[in-house]
Order: C-alpha cells, then sequence, then structure tokens
C-alpha cells in the first residue's frame, strides 16, 4: 500500500493561514489524494480530494506537487472549530477502493 | 450531503456478551462499508470491508469469527462483537461511500464506544 508521511502536531494562530503537508513518495499514478479531519470523539470528517490539479472547496485548498510525490491541505483562516487531526490518506481507484490512515498531524489553534 | 448514521453511539456491556453495531447510509446506496477500530490517541486501524451480499474481507490480525460482519442491504451494515472482553474496549467507526458516485469520498458515521466490563 502506498503509504503517507506527515508532521505529528502543528499549531496556528487563530484567522491566519495554515499549511499542512504530506509526503506521499511512492503514489501510483491511479491514486487519489483524500483528506480528512477528526475531532475528538467523532467519525472523520472529510475535507477534499484531488489527482493532479489543485482544488478549491469551501472548506479548504488543495495543493498537488507537479510530481505528486507531495500535497498540502491549505485553511486559508484558521478558527478554534479547526483544531482537529488531519488525516491525509491516499485511495487507490482501480485496487480495492479501501482507506487506510496514517498518524495524521494534529492541528492546535491558538486564540 | 450524504449521511452515514451509526447506532449506537456508546454502549457499555459485561464481559462474555455481545454487542452489535449499526451503520447506515441514509440517503445513498453502499455496495461496500468500511469497519475501523480507533484506540485512545491512536489512528483508524481497518478491520474489514464489508461487501453487501456477499462475505466481509478482514484485515490480518483480525478474528472473522470474533467481529461478525452482516450486509444485509445496500444501506446497512452491521458488526457484532462476540464474546466481547475488556480489551475489545475501544472506538469503531463505520464509513461507506456512494456507489452511484465514482469519485465519491468516504462518509463516516459518528463512531460507537464500546466500554465492556
Amino acid at each position: 500500500d502506498a503509504k503517507t508521511t506527515q508532521p505529528n502536531s502543528m499549531e496556528s494562530n487563530e484567522e491566519e493561514p495554515v499549511h499542512l503537508p504530506c509526503n506521499h513518495s511512492t503514489i501510483s499514478g491511479t491514486d487519489y489524494i483524500h483528506w480528512y479531519r477528526q475531532l475528538p470523539s467523532q467519525g472523520p470528517e472529510y475535507v477534499i480530494h484531488g489527482l493532479t490539479s489543485n482544488v478549491n472547496n469551501r472548506m479548504a485548498s488543495l495543493a498537488i506537487a507537479e510530481d505528486r510525490k507531495s500535497s498540502t491541505l491549505i485553511l486559508h483562516r484558521a478558527t478554534l472549530r479547526d483544531a482537529a487531526v488531519y488525516y491525509c490518506i491516499l485511495r487507490d481507484f482501480d485496487n480495492n477502493n479501501d482507506m487506510r490512515f496514517g498518524a495524521g498531524t494534529r492541528l492546535t489553534v491558538k486564540p | 450531503g450524504a449521511v452515514v448514521s451509526q447506532h449506537p453511539s456508546w454502549v457499555i456491556c459485561k464481559s462474555g456478551t455481545s454487542v452489535k453495531i449499526e451503520c447506515r447510509s441514509l440517503d445513498f446506496q453502499a455496495t461496500t462499508m468500511f469497519w475501523y477500530r480507533q484506540f485512545p490517541k491512536q489512528s483508524l486501524m481497518l478491520m474489514a470491508t464489508s461487501n453487501e451480499g456477499s462475505k466481509a474481507t478482514y484485515e490480518q490480525g483480525v478474528e472473522k469469527d470474533k467481529f461478525l460482519i452482516n450486509h444485509a442491504s445496500l444501506t446497512l451494515s452491521t458488526l457484532t462483537v462476540t464474546s466481547a472482553h475488556p480489551e475489545d474496549s475501544s472506538f469503531y467507526i463505520c464509513s461507506a461511500r456512494d456507489r452511484e458516485k465514482e469519485d465519491s469520498p468516504l462518509h463516516f458515521g459518528n463512531g460507537t464506544r464500546l466500554t465492556v466490563t
């Protein structure tokens, strides 16, 4: 299985942008890059996903490197409600379609 | 948006009893559902893939006779923890993907906290 590497933790100030990096150097051509986040005692929540091009939605932006070996989740203005564990996951569209979680990045937002 | 409902949200049971957890996709159909387990301060661990109308696929190290999975319809999968023991106490989470949308993300339930006394 292709794996991802993320920093264990990051801190941000409220209302400032946050860039959460993810390395996936063994990504294959059919792997989609998915981001989820999890608040304490809740199931993960979908944030964004992409294949090759950068993506934007109401929650965040996803910047994907040209070689696809890394990506960055961008929260444009962090709020206290964005404090969560963020997971970067590869989904193999052609194979199995299951999603396996790494350790994720615990984001702390300071007021 | 797509919703996955998981029930119960928490349960306490005595050692040796069985507990059933339900996972429903409320506004979409799911050929496949996934069951995860999460221990405190750890990430989610995939336990098994539930396939509608056929047997579940279990991850290595997960006992299929202990964690019974039934996926009887396109909107319901159940996980039964049989003869539960304190070490089975954990946060169990299910997820599903809309079968009509190839590129759909996974939608997660809010989890079931199981405590075995």
